[in-house]
């Protein structure tokens, strides 16, 4: 079983549909959970990360932790062309380095 | 604030042949990461340094790979007697102590070996 499994897409809604994105994950040392968006041919770009279950809501998007299911979902409403990228998860173990382990990513095509 | 910098931005390489990348972290970014990205995956750890001291190294460094932070300012990473498998992009990253679980990556070196 992978570590982390995320549905590679691609997904293509709407403007102005609501989007959900999702990883599962089967390690349960996972502490920190991230999503990162990754423009074609560019680095990825930190979104926005959170550390316990629940809801975090920044702007148009918000992260959803389940930990208890290991399941972690980002929201993006209203979404906009400019979001068209792909999406990543990524996890961290805390202790040592902090070092990052990443979904597949999603690509998210947002049409006009 | 400039961001994370790396250069060259492409290297097309002959396979066997040796190349080195650089990667500029963030000013004061105590913690440099590298990682490898192939096409359709998400990046994966190779290594990284807190200042100057190499930490850890993932099992996806052969000894062909080699990465140094000798100031604890830049960092490179040299792949010598490269393979066709070594085609990826290489992405670095930095982060501070303070916010360590923020990691800003930098633009990426693609790497093809021909």
């Amino acid at each position: 079983q992978k570590e982390v499994e995320q549905d590679p897409g691609p997904l293509s809604v709407p403007e102005g549909a609501i989007v959900s994105l999702n990883c599962t994950y089967s390690n349960s040392a996972f502490q920190y959970f991230m999503w990162y968006r990754q423009y074609s041919r560019k680095g990825p770009e930190l979104l926005m990360y959170t550390y316990s279950s629940g809801n975090k809501e920044d702007g148009r998007f918000t992260a959803q932790v389940d930990k208890s299911s290991k399941y972690i979902s980002l929201f993006i409403r209203d979404s906009q062309p400019s979001d068209s990228a792909t999406y990543l998860c990524a996890f961290i173990l805390t202790g040592g380095g902090n070092k990052l382990t990443f979904g597949t990513g999603t690509q998210l095509k947002v049409e006009l | 604030d400039t961001g994370v910098s790396q250069d060259p931005r492409h290297k097309i390489t002959k396979r066997g042949q040796n190349v080195t990348f650089r990667c500029d972290p963030i000013s004061e970014h105590n913690r440099l990461y590298w990682y490898r990205q192939t096409l359709g995956q998400g990046p994966e750890f190779l290594t990284y340094f807190q200042n100057e001291a190499q930490l850890e190294k993932s099992r996806l460094l052969s000894d062909r790979f080699s990465a140094e932070r000798p100031k604890g300012s830049f960092s490179t990473l040299e792949i010598q007697r490269t393979e066709q498998g070594d085609s990826a992009m290489y992405l670095c990253a930095s982060s501070s102590l303070r916010l360590a679980y923020e990691q800003y990556f930098g633009p990426g070196t693609r790497l093809t070996v021909t």
